[in-house]
């Protein structure tokens, strides 16, 4: 089944302590991103990826970093999350030139 | 910079009533455009998408959509609507192409069905 996976779905951590959220696609897609959604804000890219190898930052990159060492896995991480990073997490991937397919989503809580 | 809104928050729909949900967006070209539904606690599931060609756009689950470029507009439209139809709906637009800098998102809209 075509599918974007991440883990992990929930999680609750601590200010300052690093963390990393996989991502993984099966479709072979050129294109990933992530995405965290707030409400009354809808979805805000964070970082995107052509390729591997290359990433670029969203409209709200600071806190988080990301690294694309394989076509279908792009991991976000966060070195040392604050509580305004709480928040609803979505990665993506997609063809040039076509639809996004999205992933499940991760609650992350910072306290 | 490219930007989507839309207008209303919150719609209440009794069941069976027809339904559309505005959008406009703002774009230095044609862009692409979709329409995405999230049910709780669930991720974003496409509902239909605009690249080009007719204006009228078909989807799942009946919903369809019509592109308005004088009107910078793409509103989503469902002719009787079901209680399962309650959701958030999200506009996004895109450049043409679909580059990798991803989409951009309204703010959403939360439908609420009545009985």
């Amino acid at each position: 089944e075509a599918q974007v996976t991440q883990n992990p779905r929930y999680l609750i951590t601590v200010t300052g302590k690093k963390l990393t959220v996989t991502c993984s696609q099966n479709m072979n897609h050129e294109y990933m991103s992530w995405y965290r959604q707030d409400p009354g804000l809808g979805l805000r890219q964070i970082y995107y990826s052509m390729n591997v190898e290359v990433t670029d930052k969203g409209d709200v990159p600071e806190g988080y970093k990301v690294s694309r060492k394989e076509k279908r896995n792009f991991p976000l991480i966060l070195e040392s999350p604050s509580p305004n990073q709480t928040s609803l997490y979505f990665c993506a991937s997609s063809r040039p030139g076509d639809e996004q397919f999205f992933g499940p989503g991760t609650r992350l809580t910072v306290l | 910079a490219q930007s989507v809104t839309q207008p209303d928050i919150h719609i209440t729909v009794s069941e069976g009533a027809s339904l559309e949900l505005r959008c406009n967006y703002s774009y230095g070209a044609t862009p692409y455009l979709f329409w995405y539904v999230q049910s709780p606690g669930q991720g974003l599931q496409l509902l239909l998408k605009y690249f080009s060609g007719d204006t009228l756009v078909q989807g799942i689950k009946g919903f369809e959509a019509e592109f308005k470029r004088s009107q910078s507009s793409f509103n989503l439209r469902k002719p009787s609507v079901h209680w399962s139809d309650a959701a958030e709906y999200f506009c996004a637009v895109g450049a043409p192409g679909g580059g990798a800098d991803g989409l951009t998102f309204g703010k959403g809209t939360h439908l609420i069905i009545q009985p």
